[in-house]
């Protein structure tokens, strides 16, 4: 059985420090991967995705992958209360199933 | 943008009724998807299509059936509803995956369904 685990949290960082979620996955093979951003009652948005070992920045937010230890991460930097949210990590698989965390759920305090 | 909408955010019906929750897309995207959302659960996959006329079933198919008669168009049926199927239902579509770099899938607003 193919996984993707996720802390459930809540994880609770102050307004404009870094909150730093992070995810592992049990298959080698897997190559992409997407982070995705819950609101209470909402249906997720693509935040970003990684396919290539290292990071990739996008404004306020950074992916880390590394396929070695498989995990990815993702940093957002000056935390806001609007990044209040849950968060979820998915992966595709080598079969090309995109496999879900259960998510985070992150808490900004003003 | 991808625009994924689904035909109602909220639906209330009773318990034996079939019920039809409607998806379209409007990208061109190839696959399809159907999720049930509940708390603790997570996204389970229930349905998904990578072609017209063409499905598959997910991790938890029982009492769900599904159409794509269009490209742009995926249905998901209930065929008689049972109250352990209230739930959020997400309907996503992406560009068909393969050839290195899978595309993400992108999700509607999501449909709240009761069920009495």
């Amino acid at each position: 059985q193919k996984e993707v685990e996720q802390n459930s949290g809540p994880l609770s960082v102050p307004e404009g420090a870094i909150a730093s979620l992070n995810c592992t996955y049990s298959d080698r093979g897997s190559q992409s991967f997407f982070w995705y951003r819950q609101y209470s009652g909402k249906s997720p948005e693509l935040i970003m995705f990684i396919y290539s070992n290292g990071d990739k920045e996008d404004g306020r937010f950074t992916a880390q992958l590394n396929k070695a230890s498989q995990y990815v991460s993702l940093l957002i930097r000056d935390s806001q209360p609007s990044d209040s949210a849950t968060y979820l990590c998915a992966v595709m698989d080598s079969n090309y199933q995109l496999i879900w965390g259960a998510g985070t759920k992150l808490i900004i305090k003003p | 943008d991808v625009k994924v909408t689904q035909s109602s955010r909220y639906l209330v019906k009773r318990t034996g009724e079939k019920v039809f929750l409607e998806c379209v897309q409007d990208m061109d995207h190839e696959n399809m998807f159907w999720y049930r959302q509940d708390p603790g659960l997570g996204l389970r996959l229930i349905y998904f299509s990578y072609d017209v006329k063409m499905k598959e079933k997910g991790d938890i198919p029982e009492g769900y059936s599904v159409s794509r008669e269009k490209k742009e168009r995926f249905s998901l049926i209930l065929e008689s509803a049972s109250t352990n199927q209230t739930s959020m239902y997400l309907c996503a579509s992406s560009l068909l995956t393969g050839q290195g770099l899978n595309q993400p899938q992108h999700f509607g607003d999501g449909t709240r369904l009761s069920i009495l």
